[in-house]
């Protein structure tokens, strides 16, 4: 089975710019939950989609926005970019729920913002 | 603020030694995974315990739920170069789908 895969892996913008990740998830998996990592912050919480609904998200601005399409796969979009957004993102899909599953991370995304 | 601080922030170690690390939480959780990161890389799941359970193996990890101190163990026993990753607790609160990562554990095993 393929894994999560995640496009594009590099990608460098700048100030005010905005971009789009996208993230596949794994055959049959229909949740995809999104994180950003940096190394001040660490690993962090940006939001889930479970069959196209956002079940939950973490305490991000409103700049970061995202969606699920029918087929599970997501994207998530960053408009006004700013240098604080250079990060690694990172996706993750799962079994739908019914009980505490394990996440299958991509390889993520990784943003420079100049 | 992180729901997960983990200690020690770096450990190194040499080949075939023991390696623990902790994670330390703030509220009730559903669940606590571990993953492990390489190199910047994407993470990979290591073991699931749930609130129920006080202690879980899976080949050279082991790793011990204790839910009165909100704090979890990971144990990888007689360690190998290849084990060089950074480690991360996670925790779910009640089931809401919404993972919280601890600050993670640098580990460096020397050959």
């Amino acid at each position: 089975k393929a894994g999560v895969t995640q496009t594009p892996r590099y990608l460098i913008k700048t100030r005010g710019q905005q971009v789009t990740l996208s993230c596949s998830p794994i055959s049959g998996h229909r949740s995809v939950s999104w994180y950003q990592q940096t190394p001040g912050q660490g690993l962090q919480f940006l939001f889930e989609y479970f069959s196209e609904t956002q079940r939950n998200k973490g305490n991000f601005p409103g700049r970061f926005s995202g969606r699920q399409f029918s087929n599970s796969r997501s994207e998530m979009n960053v408009s006004t970019l700013e240098l604080g957004d250079s990060a690694l993102y990172l996706c993750a899909s799962s079994l739908p729920a019914g009980g505490p599953n394990e996440q299958f991370f991509g390889p993520g995304t990784r943003l420079t913002v100049l | 603020s992180q729901q997960g601080e983990e200690d020690p922030q770096a450990l190194s170690i040499q080949e075939g030694e023991n390696a623990t690390m902790n994670c330390s939480y703030k509220t009730s959780i559903n669940n606590l995974q571990w993953y492990r990161q390489n190199s910047g890389r994407g993470l990979v799941h290591l073991i699931l315990i749930r609130s129920n359970e006080r202690e879980k193996h899976s080949g050279r990890l082991r790793v011990t739920l204790d839910t009165s101190k909100k704090s979890s163990s990971l144990l990888i026993t007689a360690s190998r170069a290849a084990d060089t990753a950074s480690y991360f607790c996670a925790t779910d609160t009640s089931g809401t789908y919404k993972y919280i990562f601890g600050t993670g554990t640098r580990l460096k095993v020397l050959a």
